[in-house]
């Protein structure tokens, strides 16, 4: 079956500090993956997505890489801020006929310190 | 423009009571979902319906959860009867046409807790 692997949190960086949480997935044909952004208190929100082999989404300072050959889409970001601070879902979606389902990894928990 | 609006925002209630959790998804949507999130078990799709239809009920525990979208712009996830293990955080979502090349859009979610 599908399945989204994320690494474990919390992470915990400075400000200005280099993000990346890896995530790795599991599924048959060409998913679509995503990320999305839940912050304290409020519902998911989409981030970035990328529909294709080495598709790149971006928004918001974030990038990630739709890599088929490792089976990766990792979420990386220059310099983060404390208002970054929030939990990081990746998901993925197969183009299976009219079925409309996405897979969601465990998430993980980012916080920003000044 | 409105979002995903979910209510209650929170709910306590004891063990054996009928819980219902009401949706009004984006005007033009024609995808909505129920998803329960929990610390153990993470997010969790419940059920999803297309125009109005269940597509894929097959994340419903167990009998003593339905839902129902009697129209395009209200649904309706019920416990009945509730347990404390029902304790989680559960969201609606909407979104036009599949998610597979969209966006899901999720309402703020409504905290139960079963005492």
């Amino acid at each position: 079956g599908n399945s989204v692997t994320q690494m474990e949190g919390p992470v915990t960086l400075s400000e200005e500090a280099f993000l990346t949480i890896n995530c790795t997935y599991t599924a048959t044909g060409y998913p679509s993956l995503f990320w999305y952004v839940q912050y304290p208190g409020e519902g998911l929100q989409l981030l970035l997505k990328a529909t294709k082999a080495d598709d790149k989404g971006s928004n918001k300072g974030f990038e990630a890489t739709y890599r088929k050959e490792t089976t990766s889409f990792h979420l990386e970001k220059g310099s983060v801020q404390v208002s970054d601070s929030a939990v990081y879902f990746c998901a993925l979606s197969r183009n299976t006929g009219t079925a409309s389902k996405l897979t969601f990894g465990t998430g993980t928990r980012l916080q920003v310190t000044l | 423009d409105a979002g995903v609006i979910q209510s209650p925002r929170h709910e306590v209630t004891e063990m054996g009571q009928e819980v219902t959790l009401r949706c009004k998804p984006i005007s033009g949507h024609d995808y909505l979902f129920w998803y329960r999130q929990t610390m153990m078990r993470g997010l969790e799709l419940l059920i999803y319906f297309n125009n109005n239809v269940p597509i894929d009920d097959s994340g419903m525990p167990e009998d003593r959860f339905s839902a129902k979208m009697p129209n395009a712009s209200f649904s309706t996830l019920k416990i009945q009867p509730s347990e404390p293990r029902d304790s989680a955080v559960y969201f609606c979502a909407s979104s036009f046409g599949r998610v597979y090349t969209g966006e899901l859009f999720f309402g703020e979610g409504s905290r139960l807790t079963v005492l």
